[in-house]
């Protein structure tokens, strides 16, 4: 079992919808919970993130965390073609930091 | 990306060859990643280095090996490569020093095929 699990199946919604991104977690040393966000032919970047659990929000962004459940979130309001990436999210402890898969999302004009 | 380079870009190569890719940063940041992606697979990680004296597998190192020639350099050898390494691969750098967390920087990838 990969210590980041993140259901990489393609999401599509039509623009201005709501985006609900969500990761699970095994480890319970992990403390710090990211989401990177990865263009097509780019290398990821740090979109956000979150200590322990909680509500994070950046704009149209919110990361949510529920370590009881070992449960990670993002929402992407009002969503934009400009917000049409992969996104990773990650979880780190103990010096060690743990990609998800990746989910594809693809926001229609 | 412009603080993490990597060469090549683009390399298509045969089995059996020696590939080295390189990773340049001038973030100043003492630890440096490399990562392959695979669809379906997400980020892997290979090598890791701390510093300049300390190199680390990752959980993927089994056909690889890396140098770390100066804290801004850190390259990736296949010494032997073979199909089922073609793959995107990513270097990256971090510098978790007072942060609370390890935000990485991540180059613009090298993808690579084996044929």
């Amino acid at each position: 079992q990969k210590e980041v699990e993140q259901d990489p199946g393609p999401l599509s919604v039509p623009e201005g919808a709501i985006v609900s991104l969500n990761c699970t977690y095994s480890n319970s040393a992990f403390q710090y919970f990211m989401w990177y966000r990865q263009y097509s032919r780019k290398g990821p970047e740090l979109l956000m993130y979150t200590y322990s659990s909680g509500n994070k929000e950046d704009g149209r962004f919110t990361a949510q965390v529920d370590k009881s459940s070992k449960y990670i979130s993002l929402f992407i309001r009002d969503s934009q073609p400009s917000d049409s990436a992969t996104y990773l999210c990650a979880a780190y402890g103990n010096n060690r930091l743990a990609f998800g898969k990746g989910n594809q999302v693809v926001v229609i004009p | 990306d412009a603080d993490v380079t990597q060469t090549p870009r683009n390399r298509i190569t045969k089995t059996g060859k020696r590939i080295m890719l390189e990773c340049s940063q001038t973030k100043g940041h003492d630890r440096m990643y490399w990562y392959r992606q695979d669809p379906g697979l997400g980020l892997r990680l290979i090598y890791y280095s701390f510093d300049v004296k300390d190199i680390n597998k990752g959980e993927i190192s089994d056909g690889y090996s890396v140098s770390r020639q100066a804290q801004a350099k850190f390259s990736l050898s296949l010494e032997s490569a073979i199909p089922n390494q073609t793959a995107l691969y990513f270097c990256a750098t971090s510098a978790p020093g007072r942060r609370i967390t390890d935000t990485q920087y991540f180059g613009p990838g090298t993808r690579l095929t084996v044929l």
